[in-house]
């Protein structure tokens, strides 16, 4: 099982690039890593996903190494409504059919002015 | 268009009681899932399905029962509710096909007495 670790808390000022990173040691060949990002009561919203390489969208880029052991979320210029709780996502398929989602912790982002 | 819903948003339970938290979906996913979050310990999977009439076990569904007689509708089950399922629960979907791009709900606030 693909586990991902990842930094508990990261402090930042508005304007900067941001960038987290994330283990995942046991990643499989089929697994992709996805990043969701979460505001106080509310529920997880996609940001990015990505299988090997760098992959960019208006909000974000995910960079990949080529052995897939990790992956950095990169926020260019955040603001402070950026200030939120950041996942990181590996999914394992299974042969049968089924799969396993393994949120990690998290990462709390906090933006300053 | 309204996505993802959950009912009720905040419910209070006295030990050994039980009640239905209702998960609907009008963006015609095939998948479906059910998550809790609990402090420090980001999301975990209850139970899944991957279409009308199926149920699968997650991480962590011992305590829970699931149902998805239609398929824009996911229900999550407490038969004897405990204090260990205090938590926030999560309903999300996602299209076949699609590599784990979720859609989340706004989350339901349990607390068991």
């Amino acid at each position: 099982l693909a586990k991902t670790t990842q930094p508990i808390s990261m402090d930042s000022y508005e304007g900067q690039e941001v960038n987290i990173t994330c283990s995942h040691n046991n990643i499989a060949t089929n697994d992709y890593i996805t990043w969701y990002q979460q505001f106080p009561s509310q529920g997880p919203r996609f940001i990015i996903q990505g299988y090997k390489t760098k992959v960019t969208n208006e909000v974000a880029s995910l960079f990949i190494p080529a052995d897939r052991k990790s992956s950095t979320l990169s926020l260019p210029r955040v603001s402070l409504s950026d200030t939120a709780v950041y996942y990181c996502l590996v999914v394992t398929w299974y042969l049968t059919g089924g799969f396993k989602t393994i949120f990690g912790a998290g990462t709390r982002l906090f933006v300053k002015a | 268009n309204a996505g993802v819903t959950q009912t009720p948003k905040f419910r209070v339970l006295k030990t050994g009681q039980s009640m239905t938290l209702l998960c609907a979906q009008d963006m015609n996913h095939e998948y479906m899932y059910w998550y809790r979050q609990d402090p420090g310990m980001g999301l975990r999977l209850i139970h899944y399905s991957v279409g009308e009439g199926t149920t699968a076990k997650g991480e962590v569904p011992d305590g829970y029962n699931v149902s998805r007689l239609k398929k824009q509708n996911f229900l999550l089950g407490l038969e004897s509710a405990a204090p260990s399922q205090t938590s926030v629960y999560f309903c999300a979907g996602r299209e076949r096909g699609s590599t784990d791009t979720q859609y989340f709900g706004p989350g339901t606030r349990l607390t068991v007495l």
